[in-house]
């Protein structure tokens, strides 16, 4: 079965920049699979960041982007604040109606 | 503005089955151009994509779930549901309801519902 991987844990600096990546156990990752990516702070649900590789969903600052970096989806943070400090976690379409979510990216921002 | 809310059982007993609904609000379930879904996480774990619907009942699954989960819509309820067979402690999780636009956008979420499988 196919695993979506991402860094289990990142940090960065405030103000600073970070991209987080989700790619796969076997191949490439392309636009082809609609990568997507979610915003999670505890307790909450996930909230919709980048959809369709780069598209932002309403109302979601600009500092985020998405975009495929390599064979990978990549988010990027740029000028990163405290309230950045959340669960990431990026979704892929495989096809057939299939969807799967990698295991996710703590990110700490300090 | 759309809402999503699950509501079932937050118990479970083992070997038994968890039925969950969602009640949409704000919009209809009568779409072509959305799927309506479920997602899981157990405590302290990621995501997991149970399964999408669209209103017509085109149904997908994860392949690890498959033989266990049903699906369904009530269009004159507004609502969809699971029914996730057979259950054990490893499917204890927070159970949430989302919608998927066209676009492939899992863009709105319910709040979630704990599930605890326990006898």
């Amino acid at each position: 079965q196919t695993v979506v991987t991402q860094e289990p844990s990142f940090s960065v600096s405030p103000g600073g920049t970070v991209t987080l990546t989700c790619g796969l156990s076997s191949g490439s990752v392309s636009t082809s699979y609609y990568p997507s990516w979610y915003q999670q702070t505890p307790g909450q649900a996930p909230r919709t960041l980048i959809y369709s590789t780069n598209t932002r969903s309403s109302g979601v600052p600009d500092r985020f982007s998405g975009s495929i970096l390599g064979i990978k989806a990549a988010l990027t943070i740029t000028g990163a604040q405290a309230d950045d400090e959340s669960d990431y976690y990026c979704a892929l379409y495989m096809g057939s109606g299939i969807w799967v979510f990698g295991g996710g990216t703590k990110l700490t921002v300090l | 503005q759309l809402q999503l809310q699950e509501s079932g059982p937050g118990l479970v007993k083992p070997s038994e089955t968890l039925y969950l609904t969602c009640t949409v609000s704000g919009g209809s379930i009568s779409s072509v151009s959305y799927y309506w879904g479920w997602i899981r996480q157990p405590p302290g774990k990621g995501l997991e994509w149970i399964g999408s619907i669209s209103y017509s009942v085109t149904t997908y699954s994860n392949p690890s779930l498959k033989s266990r989960v049903t699906m369904s819509v009530d269009t004159s309820k507004n609502q969809f549901s699971l029914k996730l067979n057979s259950v054990t402690a490893a499917d204890t999780a927070v159970y949430y309801c989302a919608r998927m636009t066209i676009r492939r956008d899992w863009g709105s979420w319910g709040q979630g519902t704990l599930v605890t499988v326990s006898s």
